[in-house]
């Protein structure tokens, strides 16, 4: 299957500091990507949806000041959380379409703690 | 009501059992079903990918895909510890670049030795 970079895998960082996370799409373009967040034991809670050379649709209830995402190529998509707070402490996945089918390839993920 | 429903579990069987995991949906609409697997800490791996109905086999994976009932299935042969993790259908309507997949909550599986 398709391969799906994600970095870094854990990140810890002082509260109102601003932590950017790659997804690269390593052996495909990846037309769309997602962003997704997940607590502890719960399913994946969709964020946005990034379409290269466009801005990004944002899930009602997120913030897109907050949470900038960045799709300036085929293969690489970037989600910066500005300002990040204790609240914002998640793991946080991407994940990524090839353009020619439903398949969806995720990143290993990122595990965000904001002291 | 959700669009995709499924039991979260957890669900515990002993080593080389059969385990069987299902998701019931509303939406007719879906035409797409996946299966992914999730280990703790770790993205979702694609596992099973059918589209519409009838049934699809991997290895010890098969995937059941009954639209007429709405429902879905993962069957996984001769389990090991390996597969304990989380299971998670998904499914979406026709393919465009705007369309999302639904995912469902996930089933956490553990198989015991």
């Amino acid at each position: 299957g398709a391969v799906v970079s994600q970095h870094p895998s854990w990140v810890i960082c002082k509260s109102g500091t601003s932590v950017k996370i790659e997804c690269r799409s390593l052996d495909f373009q990846a037309t769309t990507m997602f962003w997704y967040r997940q607590f502890p034991k719960q399913s994946l809670m969709l964020m946005a949806t990034s379409n290269e050379g466009s801005k990004a649709t944002y899930e009602q209830g997120v913030e897109k000041d907050k949470f900038l995402i960045n799709h300036a190529s085929l293969t690489l998509s970037t989600l910066t959380v500005t300002s990040a707070h204790p609240e914002d402490s998640s793991f946080y996945i991407c994940s990524a379409r090839t353009g020619t089918n439903e398949k969806l390839f995720f990143g290993s993920g990122t595990q965000l703690s904001v002291l | 009501q959700k669009e995709v429903e499924q039991d979260p579990g957890p669900l515990s069987v002993p080593e080389g059992a059969i385990v069987s995991l299902n998701c019931t949906y509303s939406n007719s609409a879906f035409q797409y079903f996946m299966w992914y697997r999730q280990y703790s800490r770790k993205g979702p791996e694609l596992l099973m990918y059918t589209y519409s109905s009838g049934n699809k086999e991997d290895g010890r994976f098969t995937a059941q895909v009954d639209k007429s009932s709405k429902y879905i299935s993962l069957f996984i042969r001769d389990s090991q510890p390996s597969d304990s993790a989380t299971y998670l259908c998904a499914m979406s309507a026709r393919y465009s670049s705007a369309s999302k997949i639904i995912f469902g909550s996930g089933t956490r599986l553990s198989i015991r030795p």
